[in-house]
Formats: structure tokens, sequence, C-alpha cells
């Protein structure tokens, strides 16, 4: 099984950076996935870390340390359309399958 | 257009009509998979299916049937549904159940 942990909520402002954290603990560990849902809306895809260190995509990088159990999400120049929740999910390679666990996500609001 | 489909998007029904949810890809995945999502309980994986002809339990499966009789096509089922089952649905595809989650739209059912 699987124990994720990020915050609830946060609060940024247009234009800042904001940083979303995540700590989990998982049998077999494969990599790890966030997602961005909008309300309503089904999620997407925005990075995956199997290897330590960062990812960076354009306005979105994502940091992993496989050996903390510990991953962050980075936004900069946050626009109003960033508000939205962000999902960790790390990938359990136990029982020899590969399963998705989502943590219960961070609502990020951006405020003018 | 590469798209996982799902119907109906919404749904009310009454306690023990049984119902179908469909879903249908059509980018060749291997792996589907079905969650639910609750306010404050997340994304949670109701049955996950591997390829043709195998499937296999997620967190939550009580009261729940799939079948996957063609690659492209994953049901989900409920014989009788109750109250408790009322929620947002989420088909999901991978090509291999290792990379990305591709999401369909979402199914909201009521259970009166």
């Amino acid at each position: 099984g699987q124990n994720i942990d990020q915050p609830t909520e946060m609060t940024a402002t247009e234009g800042a950076i904001v940083q979303i954290n995540c700590t989990y603990q998982t049998s077999g560990f494969n990599g790890l996935f966030w997602y961005q849902q909008h309300a309503g809306e089904a999620p997407t895809f925005l990075s995956y870390n199997v290897l330590d260190g960062l990812e960076e995509k354009g306005r979105f990088s994502s940091f992993l340390s496989r050996s903390k159990g510990y991953s962050y999400l980075l936004l900069k120049e946050l626009q109003m359309k960033d508000s939205a929740s962000y999902l960790c999910a790390p990938q359990d390679s136990g029982a020899g399958s590969y399963q998705l666990t989502f943590g219960k996500g961070t609502k990020l609001s951006v405020i003018p | 257009e590469a798209q996982v489909t799902q119907n109906p998007r919404y749904l009310i029904t009454v306690t023990g009509k049984k119902l179908t949810v469909t879903c249908s890809q059509n980018m060749n995945h291997e792996y589907m998979s079905w969650y639910r999502q609750d306010p404050g309980l997340g994304l949670r994986q109701i049955y996950y299916s591997m390829n043709v002809e195998v499937t296999d339990k997620g967190d939550v499966p009580e009261g729940y049937k799939v079948s996957r009789k063609e690659k492209r096509n994953f049901p989900l089922i409920l014989e009788s549904p109750s109250p408790n089952q009322t929620s947002l649905y989420f088909c999901a595809s991978s090509y291999s159940g290792t990379g990305e989650l591709f999401f369909g739209e979402g199914s909201r059912l009521t259970v009166l």
C-alpha cells in the first residue's frame, strides 16, 4: 500500500512562484506522476519523474528524491488558469504490476 | 483524435436498478482502469485491466464488476447500485500500465 501526503489547499498570487510538496511511502517504487485537475474535469498529465532530480517543462518543474520519498511541483509565473487541484501519484511496482495511487490533491487558488 | 470516451456523462438512478457505464479508448492501450472520486477522499481505484480478459481489483471494488472482452472497451457494471455509490467516475487508459494515464471526461452518477 501507499501513504501519500500533500497539503490540502494553497493560495498564491498571479505572477508568483508556488511549490507543492508531496511525501509518500510505498512498498515498491517505480516513478511519480503529477496531474492537474480543474474543477469538474478529468485529470491531465503534467510530469513524470523516475530518477532523482529536477525535470523542467516550461513554467512547470517537478523534483524527486527517491531516498527521501519526496517530490515537489514548482509552478512559475502563475496565471489565473493555474487555479486547479494538483495530484501527486506515486507508482507502485509491487505485486508484479504497476499501480498508480493518487494523493488527495492540493487545491491551488491563484489570486490577482 | 486520441481519446477515452465514457457514457453516460450524467445519470440519476434509483437504488437497486442495474446500470453500466461504458468506457472506450481508441489508442490501442493495453491497460485500462476505473476510478471514483469523492470530496475529501481523492481518486480511488475500483478495478483495472492489464489486457483482454485480465482484470483485477483495485482499492474499492465492492459493489462493482468489470469485463474486458475487447481491448478498446472496459465497462463498469453496478449490479445493484446503492446511495454510497453516488460519485464521479473516471475511466483511464495507458499503453502498458507504466506510462501516462489518459482519462475520460468523467461520469457523474447519483443513486437515490
